[in-house]
């Protein structure tokens, strides 16, 4: 069965650089969500799109942006990046209105490291 | 807003025993959803099993059960003869049903299995 896929898998850059990470959820969901975890923390939530436009936002910096297209891929864009910017990222798909279920199904991660 | 609190950092266990994790939550809503997500070290998120709140019957899978308290608010995860590859970071999760928010996480329990 087809899963999340994030891109890329791994990213260096430098302090006051930008990235950008992409997220293609599963076929057929209708939102994407974005974690970002830091070593050794739980996963916060930053930004979800249902439909293409923002359904809600969490502890996202104004630093960052994030948009979902009419193919319903999604891509965090990050800029001015700090040394505390390095983290996993995830994204996450789901079908919203699925009630029977509620659950996210998550991609492997991008490790976003800062130097 | 909803909390999930997980106070054991770290379990840890002999193979083949058992072990269970505990997760308390706060929430005024009623209907919900309650997940226990199994982060391995290859780090994706993976769900392990989920209990709908309107559900009265505890959720099972495998060698994996949940004993859900709806009135303390409790939801732990039993984890039966466990074996090596059940070592991994475990997060408790909460989801409202409606969909926009996403899942709220506990810090996550440590989980070792001994040999």
């Amino acid at each position: 069965a087809a899963g999340v896929i994030q891109s890329p898998r791994h990213l260096i850059k430098e302090k006051r650089e930008t990235a950008t990470l992409k997220c293609y959820p599963i076929p057929r969901h209708d939102t994407v969500y974005w974690y970002q975890q830091g070593p050794g923390q739980d996963p916060q939530f930053l930004i979800s799109f249902y439909e293409k436009m923002q359904s809600d936002k969490g502890s996202i910096p104004d630093r960052f942006s994030a948009q979902q297209f009419s193919d319903y891929h999604s891509e965090l864009n990050m800029s001015s990046l700090e040394l505390g910017d390095s983290a996993l990222y995830f994204c996450a798909s789901a079908q919203r209105w699925r009630k029977n279920t509620g659950e996210l199904f998550f991609g492997e991660g991008s490790r976003l490291t800062v130097l | 807003a909803q909390t999930v609190t997980q106070s054991q950092p770290e379990m840890s266990v002999q193979e083949a025993e058992t072990v269970t994790l505990s997760c308390t939550y706060d929430t005024s809503e009623s209907d919900y959803y309650l997940f226990w997500y199994k982060q391995p070290p290859s780090r994706q998120m993976i769900l392990v099993i989920r209990q709908e709140a309107y559900k009265q019957q505890n959720a099972t899978e495998n060698r994996f059960s949940v004993n859900f308290q709806k009135a303390a608010k409790s939801f732990s995860l039993k984890i039966s003869d466990s074996q090596l590859g059940d070592a991994a970071m475990y997060f408790c999760a909460y989801n409202s049903g409606g969909g926009a928010d996403g899942l709220t996480f506990g810090k996550g329990t440590h989980l070792i299995i001994q040999p």
